[in-house]
This record gives structure tokens, sequence and C-alpha cells, in this order.
């Protein structure tokens, strides 16, 4: 079962920055089954990127994603106020599961 | 409006049961699969189950296999968790959200609060 690793834990960044957030898998993922979700503080997730690279419906274009087999990466070109919020990189394989990681906070400067 | 509404959550006591309800609205429900998710308290998202879209399959966690049971009734757009033997460690926001391209989830309920405890 895939293991994913996200970092930092935690991001301090101020508005205006560009934000760069990793999820390493422990084995191999094809790229079309890794997504990126953004979750403020009591509200569902939002997905945000699919695909590894393609934005969801109304996503912004300073949100992108890149990477492709283990090492995957989530850019915030210049961040928004409502930017700051925990995002999770997210997986699928086999067996089918679908796995998260663990988090990353970009929290205020 | 395209949203999933969560309810049946509550506080249950260890070894007790659960059934979660989620109702869809505004898509074609039973063109999608649907998902089961989690979050503990101040923790990160945990996926629990799947369904597809005629609730002939279903898959499960190896924390909750055995003692939860997905089911959806498309004619109700309205997908269920039935909830055995709970234990502390089940405690956890739950949200049902609908499978979307490659395996993503693009659509997500508010959640249902799960709390057990004695």
């Amino acid at each position: 079962e895939i293991v994913l690793t996200q970092s930092p834990g935690t991001l301090s960044l101020s508005p205006g920055e560009r934000a760069t957030l990793s999820c390493r898998a422990s084995q191999s993922v094809n790229s079309i089954y890794l997504a990126w979700y953004q979750q403020k503080p009591g509200q569902a997730p939002r997905l945000l990127i699919y695909g590894a690279s393609s934005r969801a419906t109304g996503i912004p274009d300073r949100f992108s994603g890149s990477g492709s087999g283990t090492d995957f990466t989530l850019t915030i070109s210049r961040l928004e106020p409502e930017d700051f919020a925990v995002y999770y990189c997210q997986g699928h394989g086999s067996p089918p599961h679908w796995t998260f990681g663990q988090g990353t906070k970009v929290e205020i400067k | 409006e395209v949203q999933l509404v969560e309810s049946g959550g509550g506080l249950v006591q260890p070894g007790g049961s659960l059934r979660l309800s989620c109702a869809a609205s505004g898509f074609t429900f039973g063109g999608y699969w649907m998902h089961w998710v989690r979050q503990a308290p101040g923790k990160g998202l945990v996926w629990v189950s799947r369904i597809n879209s005629d609730g002939s399959d279903t898959i499960y966690a190896d924390s909750v296999k055995g003692r939860f049971t997905i089911s959806r009734d498309n004619a109700k757009n309205t997908v269920y968790l039935q909830m055995n033997s709970l234990r502390a460690e089940d405690t956890a926001v739950y949200s049902c959200s609908r499978g979307g391209d490659y395996h993503a989830f693009d659509l997500w309920g508010q959640g249902t609060m799960v709390t057990v405890s004695s």
C-alpha cells in the first residue's frame, strides 16, 4: 500500500510569496492518480489538482501541480490571503485503495 | 445545487452501532462511485470505503474491514455507512465524497461527527 509523505509540515510565508509543497510516495505512483486538496478550518476539503497537474473546475491558475514517479509538487505562485490553509496530496494504487498524505499547513508569517 | 449532505452521526458507546447517510442532489448520482472519508479531531484525512456506481462492488480500508458496510440506494440518491463494533479510534468526522476523474474526490459533504465513548 502506498504511503504519501508531505513536507514541510508547516510553511510560514507572507501574502504574495511563492509556496512550494512536496508529496513523496513510498513507491511509484501513476501520476494520473495524484491529486491535491485544500482544507480550511471547519470546511470540507476542496479538490485543487487531479492527474498531478490538471486544475479542477474553478481553481485559479496560481495553483499548479507537477511531478511523476514518487515526487510530486504543488506550487502556489503568489499567495493570496484566502490560500492560507492545510493542503493534502492523495494517491490511488493497488490493491485498490486511496491514500492521503498527512498534510502541510500554510500559515501567515 | 450540486451537494452532498451527511446525517446520522452522534455519541455511541464502544461496541455500539451507527448508520450514516449521505444525500446527494444536483447531479446524476447513479453515474458515480461514492466514498466515505473520515477525519479524527485535529488529524488528517483517511479514506474509509468506496462503492461503485450500481452498488455491486465495495472496498474497505483494513482498519474498518468486517465492521463497516457501505451501501447505496440510487432511487433515493443516498449512500450509507453502517458502522458496527465501534471503537474509540473510530471517533471522527465522517464525510461522503464523489469519485471523480482519475480517482480524485471532486465533491465533498460537510461531514457528520461520530464520537465513540463511554
